[in-house]
């Protein structure tokens, strides 16, 4: 069963980066898609992109400038750099497989909770 | 971007009862929608993808119908376990973009 796990520092400086990573067992990373979605606490969800396993991006525009993904397949992990952040990134990040048929991401990790504040 | 307007936004009902959460598209988006449940402190779980495709190992009183820019959500006979929120995310524009939520409480 695949089980996802997001990893990072839980506090990030004001107009610093935003760098997280989520290792993927029990499955490879081919054949999907993998997404990150946010949740800033209390609200909804907002899609951010995903990454194809063979590293071809898409990025929700309105993050696209400062956004990037890569794609390990050799550690099976998937990382999310997010640049000048500010409180606004508050949120809880979550990775989720997205497969390439449905393109609905499933399973999610648990999330990870990224505070910014100096 | 695309719109998903959700509605409603909470909805108080009991144990037996059939709900319907709805999600309306600002433009057409062919059944390029899944709907999502989630409870406090947990991550959203798949429920319905491609409007009305089941997710495995989900009960067969949640069914997803629509298509175009009009979507349903029901639940023919809630249980206790189902008090949570719902979103529904279309995938057709980009940005992939989430309803508000319905939180649905006892």
């Amino acid at each position: 069963q695949v089980q996802l796990q997001e990893s990072g520092p839980g506090l990030v400086k004001p107009a610093e980066t935003l760098s997280l990573t989520c290792t993927v067992s029990g499955d490879s990373i081919s054949p999907y898609y993998w997404s990150w979605i946010r949740q800033p606490p209390g609200k909804g969800l907002e899609w951010i992109g995903y990454i194809t396993y063979t590293g071809t991006t898409k990025y929700n525009p309105s993050l696209q400038s400062r956004v990037t993904m890569s794609v390990d397949t050799s550690k099976n992990q998937i990382s999310l750099w997010l640049n000048s952040v500010t409180a606004a990134d508050t949120a809880v990040y979550y990775c989720a497989r997205t497969p390439i048929v449905s393109i609905v991401p499933d399973p999610w990790g648990q999330g990870i909770l990224v505070s910014v504040s100096s | 971007d695309i719109q998903m307007t959700q509605s409603p936004s909470s909805l108080s009902a009991s144990v037996g009862d059939r709900v319907t959460i709805t999600c309306r598209a600002s433009q057409a988006i062919r059944n390029d929608l899944g709907w999502y449940q989630q409870k406090p402190g947990k991550a959203p779980k798949r429920l319905i993808y491609a409007a009305s495709k089941l997710q495995s190992g989900v009960p067969s009183r949640f069914s997803g119908s629509g298509s175009g820019t009009e979507f349903t959500l029901t639940i023919s006979s809630l249980q206790p376990e189902d008090f949570a929120t719902y979103y529904c995310l279309q995938h057709n524009g980009n940005p992939y973009t989430f309803g508000q939520g319905t939180k649905l409480e006892i």
